[in-house]
């Protein structure tokens, strides 16, 4: 089966950029979805198809992807950042989540 | 207000079965594909089923399919999902997730999620 590997955590300094990747076979061939999550909260979708920014996602949140790997980049990081980040990707007829990486603002 | 709200959780034995049901509002939910995605205490987001916009396609996770069912009802603005067979290893928290597409992209609104324990 096909899987998303991301690093379970990721430490980032106030108003510095963090970078979380995302690695699976052929990922730059799909599309690569991201979603914050905050303890006790659902999900929220931070980044679409690559690139894009759902409406009301700051600029400072961005992706790309290509090759073997998907970036979530967050460019000025704030305390509000803090969440855990899930990569997910469709594989065929499956949805397939990465394990998540916990962004820290330090 | 644009949400999407689950219910039907509890607890229930091994082997057992339990109806979700996810009430949207807010938006024209006949429009949408639809999921299902749970999350086991401390792990990630598995997606366990999806509907397409009229129903006309249903896919499922190798962990459920047989046993679970995704339904939708447009009349009544409600994604069902009917769990039968249920194991120690469905205790989650269910949420229900409206996907951008008529088809399958992102999950773009969730619920807030509704506890399933299977437990004897």
């Amino acid at each position: 089966s096909y899987e998303l590997t991301q690093p379970p955590s990721v430490s980032v300094s106030p108003g510095q950029t963090a970078s979380i990747t995302c690695s699976g076979n052929n990922l730059g061939d799909k599309y690569t979805h991201w979603y914050q999550q905050k303890p006790g909260q659902s999900p929220v979708l931070v980044i679409y198809q690559d690139n894009r920014r759902p409406s009301g996602i700051p600029e400072r949140i961005s992706g790309s992807n290509s090759g073997n790997a998907a970036t979530l980049t967050i460019s000025g990081t704030q305390a509000v950042d803090e969440a855990v980040y899930y990569c997910q990707a469709w594989d065929s007829l499956t949805a397939v989540f990465g394990g998540g990486t916990k962004l820290t603002v330090l | 207000q644009v949400q999407l709200v689950e219910s039907g959780g509890g607890v229930v034995r091994p082997g057992g079965s339990l109806r979700l049901s996810c009430a949207a509002s807010g938006f024209t939910f006949g429009y949408y594909a639809m999921h299902w995605v749970r999350q086991a205490p401390g792990k990630g987001p598995e997606w366990l089923a999806f509907i397409r916009y009229d129903g006309s396609d249903k896919y499922y996770a190798a962990s459920v399919k047989g046993r679970f069912t995704i339904s939708r009802d447009d009349s009544k603005n409600t994604l069902y999902l009917q769990m039968n067979s249920l194991r120690s290893d469905d205790t989650a928290v269910y949420f229900c997730s409206k996907d951008r597409s008529r088809n399958r992209l992102a999950f773009d609104l969730w619920g807030q999620g509704t506890m399933v324990a299977v437990s004897a």
